[in-house]
C-alpha cells in the first residue's frame, strides 16, 4: 500500500464549479500536509499548507485535513480556465524531517 | 531572486552515456532535493541534501551520484545512462521549518 493516495482524475469541470481533490494516507504520524500547484512542462508550486487537523483558507482555496480519517482536501471555488493543472498533495512527518510524502496527482480542466 | 535554477532544460542520451544534472538555489535554503517524475508514479525522492557537506539517499538512489558543491548548488550524475532513467528530473530546496520550491525541471530522454 502507498503511504499517499491520490485519485489521478482527470476531472473536468466548467468555470465557476467548485472543484474538491483528494487524498487519503496511511502514516497516523503524518503531521503536514501540504498541495501544489503544477502546470504542465512546469515544476510544482506550492499552493497552500496546513499542521495538524482543520482548515485553511486562502482566497478561492481552502485545504482541509482530517487527521481521524487519514483523509485531506482541497477545495477551489468560482474555478477559473487558469486553475488548469495538476495537483499534488504532500506530508510529512516532522518539521525538521527531510522526508516529503507525494500523492501521484490530479489532472484538473476547468472548461470556459 | 531567481529561486530555484535547473540546467539543461532538456537532454537526450544514448545508453552509457554520462552526464551531469546541475541545481543552484539563492534563496539561502539549506536542504537540497532531486526527484524524478514519472507518469503514473508521481515524485520519487532519488537523494537529499540536509546542509552543505552532506547526503542521504531517497527513495530511488541506484544508479545515480550526487554533489553537494557549497551551499547554493546541488547536482545530480548519471555515470553511465539506461532508458529507465527517462524522466523529468526536479530540483528542491527548503528552509527547516518551511516547505519546499521546486526549479523548472529538466527532461531527459535515454535511448
Amino acid at each position: 500500500q502507498k503511504e499517499v493516495e491520490q485519485d489521478p482524475g482527470p476531472l473536468s469541470v466548467p468555470e465557476g464549479a467548485i472543484v474538491s481533490l483528494n487524498c487519503t494516507y496511511s502514516n497516523s504520524a503524518f503531521q503536514y500536509f501540504m498541495w501544489y500547484r503544477q502546470y504542465s512542462r512546469k515544476g510544482p508550486e506550492l499552493l497552500m499548507y496546513t499542521y495538524s487537523s482543520g482548515n485553511k483558507e486562502d482566497g478561492r482555496f481552502t485545504a482541509q485535513v482530517d487527521k481521524s480519517s487519514k483523509y485531506i482536501s482541497l477545495f477551489i471555488r468560482d474555478s477559473q480556465p487558469s486553475d488548469s493543472a495538476t495537483y499534488l498533495c504532500a506530508m510529512r512527518t516532522s518539521n525538521t524531517g527531510n522526508q516529503f510524502y507525494f500523492g501521484t496527482g490530479t489532472s484538473l480542466t476547468v472548461i470556459p | 531572486n531567481a529561486g530555484v535554477t535547473q540546467t539543461p532544460k532538456f537532454q537526450v542520451l544514448k545508453t552509457g552515456q554520462s552526464m551531469t544534472l546541475q541545481c543552484a538555489q539563492d534563496m539561502n535554503h539549506n536542504s537540497m532535493y532531486w526527484y524524478r517524475q514519472d507518469p503514473g508514479m508521481g515524485l520519487r525522492l532519488i537523494y537529499y541534501s540536509a546542509s552543505e557537506g552532506t547526503t542521504d539517499k531517497g527513495e530511488v538512489p541506484n544508479g545515480y551520484n550526487v554533489s553537494r558543491l557549497n551551499k547554493r548548488e546541488f547536482s545530480l550524475r548519471l555515470e553511465s545512462a539506461a532508458p529507465s532513467q527517462t524522466s523529468v528530473y526536479f530540483c528542491a530546496s527548503r528552509l527547516d521549518g518551511y516547505e519546499q520550491y521546486f526549479g523548472p525541471g529538466t527532461r531527459l530522454t535515454v535511448t
